[in-house]
């Protein structure tokens, strides 16, 4: 299984601003997702970061949102934008080797929009 | 719309109890149910992965069951222990990149 490291671990913000996160895996990957835990609510997939080209997002998620970039097989980063206290939730980034194998999770950006 | 359901959402048991919890999930296009223990401030970590019907996995005192017929799998965790304490969740997923996940089940063990 591959290490995952997330940054920041969390963080409280002001409504209207933007947040980029930071996943890094110690090994090259092939996909890399993002996903949302909101309270009380379960895991849900936000969208798939694709190495070199545009993400792939989930129904409900957008880009203009939710902005994301891979620029190589190790790193990805989100962006919550023009934050409000709805987007209050646990950010996980998550890997995998295949479609069909085990995902792998970071330990989740904690945030808290004021 | 898919749909994954855990039961109980929380329980607290003694140091010692045996404990159990239902992970419920769709009986058609099934490829694979996962297992996850969430500690907080901690990456999810994989328990289990089942893909067949009446599959039993186990993994020291923690095991699971798989029915896929009838859509429901179970983790049972023999002889509790405070560090069992975490978030259970489970996973469903119909051979896609996509997991489905349930809310958890939220175990607190008492010393």
């Amino acid at each position: 299984s591959a290490v995952i490291s997330q940054k920041p671990s969390r963080d409280i913000c002001q409504r209207g601003t933007s947040l980029t996160i930071q996943c890094q895996v110690d090994s090259q990957v092939t996909m890399m997702f993002w996903y949302r835990q909101q309270p009380g609510q379960s895991l849900t997939l936000i969208a798939t970061a694709n190495q070199g080209s545009e993400a792939t997002y989930e129904s409900g998620f957008v880009i203009d949102k939710f902005p994301i970039s891979r620029p190589n097989l190790t790193f990805s980063t989100l962006t919550v934008s023009n934050m409000s206290p709805e987007d209050s939730s646990i950010y996980l980034c998550s890997v995998g080797t295949g479609i069909q194998e085990t995902q792998y999770f970071g330990p989740g950006t904690r945030l808290l929009v004021l | 719309i898919l749909n994954v359901e855990q039961s109980p959402q929380s329980l607290h048991v003694q140091e010692g109890d045996s404990t159990n919890f239902t992970c419920s999930f769709p009986s058609s296009n099934f490829y694979a149910l996962h297992w996850y223990r969430w500690e907080t401030a901690k990456s999810p970590e994989a328990l289990f992965v089942m893909t067949l019907n009446g599959d039993e996995k186990k993994k020291g005192r923690i095991s699971a069951t798989l029915n896929t017929k009838e859509g429901y799998s179970y983790l049972y965790i023999k002889g509790s222990q405070p560090e069992d304490s975490a978030t259970y969740l489970c996973a469903f997923t119909s051979g896609t990149y996509k997991y489905i996940f349930g809310t958890g089940t939220r175990l607190k063990v008492l010393a």
